[in-house]
């Protein structure tokens, strides 16, 4: 069974289009998380939810806006697309248990994004 | 700030050498350290993780000491295998709730028979 899944896992499109990735985890986890990794394979954190709630939102253009219906899927739409806007897509999802634990993220195989 | 900073690749290996991929961080108080791989098409996974001060992280034949005194977390690999290619993300986290984790540029391995 996959953790966590990501729909697309493919996607070029045009400039100045709106596209959206989707994303599911079924570990029961609380936290979710957004990040971009550039061709140069550098990771970035974009956003985080923990049960549906935006707890980190990092500088990232309002293009970008994170979705959370329910705590099990965190959904990123991008408005008018650009070219640096090109990356894989990654999300990932971990169990916080508050102050005095930190656990592991588990990720998602990454969206590629392509945009023309 | 809290920051990671990992040994530029490519590195570039023949089986059954010796690994190591220097990690080294800055950060308050005691955080969590972590090396993440992530294999060609996938996403990162857990490779190993170290919670205190002289914990020792071991996975796979990997194996990572979390040393307070020289703020380090060096990757070791007795003898690599051409399965091994990859990128290797060190990362820390605080021990407070919901801070981020903060990940090193990434290593690239590759490993040649």
């Amino acid at each position: 069974d996959t953790a966590v899944s990501q729909t697309p896992k493919y996607l070029v499109t045009q400039m100045g289009n709106d596209k959206s990735i989707k994303c599911e985890q079924n570990l029961g986890h609380d936290t979710m998380y957004w990040y971009k990794q550039d061709s140069k394979k550098f990771l970035k954190i974009m956003f985080s939810y923990n049960n549906k709630e935006l707890i980190i939102n990092e500088t990232v253009p309002n293009r970008f806006s994170p979705k959370s219906p329910d705590k099990a899927h965190l959904n990123l739409h991008i408005n008018s697309l650009e070219l640096g806007d090109s990356a894989v897509y990654f999300c990932a999802s971990s169990q916080d248990r508050g102050r005095g634990f930190t656990d592991t993220q588990y990720f998602g195989p990454g969206t590629r994004l392509t945009v023309l | 700030g809290n920051s990671v900073t990992q040994m530029e690749g490519p590195v570039t290996l023949s089986e059954e050498a010796f690994l190591t991929i220097n990690c080294t961080y800055t950060a308050t108080g005691y955080p969590s350290l972590f090396w993440y791989v992530q294999y060609p098409g996938e996403g990162l996974q857990l490779l190993l993780k170290a919670t205190k001060a002289d914990d020792k992280g071991s996975n796979k034949g990997f194996e990572a000491t979390y040393r307070k005194e020289t703020t380090s977390f060096h990757l070791e690999k007795g003898s690599v295998q051409v399965s091994d290619s990859a990128v290797y993300f060190c990362a820390l986290r605080q021990k407070t709730s919901y801070d981020k984790v903060i990940f090193g540029p990434g290593t690239s391995l590759s490993v040649i028979p």
